[in-house]
């Protein structure tokens, strides 16, 4: 199974930081990559698709890049609602692996 | 509102069996891949399992495989997770989603998006 690592495993910014959390693959996944959002007691929720695909209805200051093994998910300027843990999740190959997550705080 | 609602979860003992259920509104999962995946107290998220439109294509984890069977009621509009077997390890909040292909023409790539999701059903295995 490919393996999935993240980048911090959590971190605290000010509201209006730019955030940068990264993902890598243990082995090539094209672009075949998904990031979702979980807030607290809540369901995740998709963000972002084929690394750089913004889901309709996401705001803007959400972007992905990368293809590959390394990705990255950036929020260019952190609002408080922004407060959850972040899941990256590669589907190129079965079984569909997440990573374990970045829980980001809001300071 | 398109939706998905899970149900069937509760407590049962070590080597147990639960079915869970999804029932969907505002849309007929008939028409889309589904998936399961769970989240043990504290911890990440883990895909379990899909199915395909017609269940002709069927796809486990490792850790689920021979124990746990998903399967659709085409009928009744409903997806399932049949799980025996139940160990300790299992015990975690169940969400199924919609298991959605999107087509990029321009590389010719099919992805797989996870865009609607229930509120997820908890399951406790414990004696």
């Amino acid at each position: 199974a490919i393996q999935m690592t993240q980048s911090p495993s959590s971190l605290s910014a000010s509201v209006g930081d730019r955030v940068i959390i990264t993902c890598r693959a243990s082995q090539g996944i094209r672009n075949e990559l998904g990031w979702y959002q979980q807030k607290p007691g809540k369901a995740p929720k998709l963000l972002i698709y084929g690394a750089s695909t913004v889901q309709t209805g996401v705001p803007s200051r959400f972007s992905g890049s990368g293809s590959g093994t390394d990705f990255t998910l950036t929020i260019s300027s952190l609002q408080p609602e922004d407060l959850a843990t972040y899941y990256c999740l590669q589907d190129h190959n079965y079984p569909r692996t997440f990573g374990p997550g970045t829980k980001v705080d809001i300071k | 509102e398109m939706q998905l609602v899970e149900s069937g979860g509760g407590l049962v003992q070590p080597g147990g069996s639960l079915r869970l259920s999804c029932a969907a509104s505002g849309f007929s999962i008939n028409k889309y891949w589904m998936s399961w995946v769970r989240q043990a107290p504290g911890k990440g998220l883990e895909w379990v399992a899909n199915i395909k439109q017609d269940g002709s294509d069927i796809h486990y984890v490792d850790s689920v495989k021979g124990r746990f069977a998903i399967s659709r009621d085409y009928a009744k509009n409903l997806l399932y997770l049949q799980m025996n077997s139940l160990r300790a390890e299992d015990t975690a909040v169940y969400y199924c989603a919609r298991d959605q292909d999107v087509h990029d023409s321009q590389s010719d790539v099919w992805y797989d998006v996870y865009d609607i999701w229930g509120q997820g059903t908890i399951v406790t295995v414990s004696s």
